[in-house]
Order: structure tokens, then sequence, then C-alpha cells
């Protein structure tokens, strides 16, 4: 069965070091999606990619938080300089894309800034 | 403001009988509804999910019901068993494209206890 994949899985890191995790998602979906799960909440979307290009990210703190997805394929999430408050659960999802549907996940990376 | 509200952030139910989880919306917009279940430490996988033409769909023990005048849906799970023991989230979303992204309330804790 296809599976979104990402990592690395764990991340423990400082504060003021740069991190970044990567997704593949299931091939043939044109839609990726970045959301960010603080413990108790549910997910928030941070980024999300039609094919190459930014659909949405009105929620992404661009002053340190930035996002690619190149070749429409795979896609990277990075933050620097990382803060305490970046602690958190990062997940990324991806679809067909082609309006209204189920969104599949990764096994997502838990990030934890010392 | 929350969207979608998940109002119950626990629910303990005996092995055999049956689990429902509930869940509110504020966004007539909304057109997909989903829920997904979440054990520690991993992505969401998805369970089953309603189109808002529908009232109800159904898929093994999981049955999914909308009420459109209510802003309402629940999931329905007969019989719990022990592996159903997780984090039940509610989501919506509205339309595709750049409304494509999931809402996802804060999630409903399912205990199953044999």
């Amino acid at each position: 069965e296809a599976e979104v994949a990402q990592s690395p899985r764990y991340k423990i890191t400082e504060k003021s070091q740069a991190v970044a995790f990567w997704c593949d998602p299931i091939s043939g979906h044109a839609t990726l999606y970045w959301y960010r799960q603080i413990l108790g909440q549910g997910p928030e979307l941070l980024v999300q990619f039609q094919d190459e290009s930014v659909v949405d990210d009105s929620q992404l703190p661009k002053d340190r938080f930035s996002a690619e997805r190149l070749k429409g394929v795979d896609s990277t999430l990075k933050i620097q300089p990382a803060e305490l408050g970046d602690s958190a659960m990062y997940l990324c999802a991806s679809s067909l894309g082609e309006g209204s549907e189920t969104q599949y996940f990764g096994p997502g990376t838990r990030l934890l800034v010392l | 403001d929350q969207q979608v509200k998940q109002n119950s952030p626990s629910l303990s139910v005996q092995e055999g009988r049956i689990s429902i989880l509930n869940c509110d919306y504020t966004n007539s917009m909304f057109d997909y509804f989903l829920w997904y279940k979440k054990y520690p430490a991993e992505g969401p996988t998805f369970l089953i999910s309603i189109s808002s033409i529908k009232d109800k769909n159904e898929d093994g023990r999981f049955t999914v019901f909308l009420n459109k005048s209510a802003k309402h849906l629940s999931l329905h799970i007969v019989p719990s068993q022990p592996g159903d023991s997780a984090v039940y989230f509610c989501a919506a979303s509205a339309g595709g494209g750049s409304q494509g992204n999931l809402i996802f309330g804060k999630g409903t804790k399912l205990s199953v206890k044999p």
C-alpha cells in the first residue's frame, strides 16, 4: 500500500540551530501539505503545494520557516533559527489534488527544541 | 474561533459496546468531512469520510452520520475493540484548491476497556 514517507522521525536540536524535514508523498499525488501539531491540539496547516507551486502559506511563519517542492514531488520544510516554541509534531500529507478529498498523512517528525 | 469542535476530550467504553464520537462545525462552506485515528508518535490514519451530499456513510464497524442543519457529525464504532483505543480527530474542508486544507478539531481520546 502506498504511503507518505517522512524523515527523520525524531529530531532534537538546540534553539537557534537550523533543522530540516523531508517528505515524499504518495506517487501521483499533486497536492502536498505540511501541518504542525502541538500536543493536545489538532494539526494546523503550515503550507500547501499544488505540484511545485505554493497554494497557501498564510500560516507559515516566514521569518524562520521555509518550504519548497522544487520538482513537484518531494518536499522540504526548514526552520532557521529554531525556537523553543517550535517543539511539535510536523506532519506531511498528500492528496490527488482534485477538490475536497482525502488527505493521507505520513508518520510525522517529532521535533524537540532545547 | 474554532471552526471544528470536539467537545469531549475523552470517552471510555466497554469492549463490545458502541462508541459514539461527536463533532460540531460552524463554517457552512465545509463540504467534506473526515475522521482520523491517531496513535501516540504516529501520523493520523484516515478512517472514513462523508460528503455533504450524504447523511450517512458506513465502512465495516465504522459509520459516520452528518446532520447539516445542526452542523453536527458523529462517528459510531460498533462493536468497540481494545485496538480502537486512540485519539480520534474530526476534520473538514471546503471546496478544494486553497480551501482544500483540513481544519481539525482538538481530538477525543477513546479508551476501550476489555
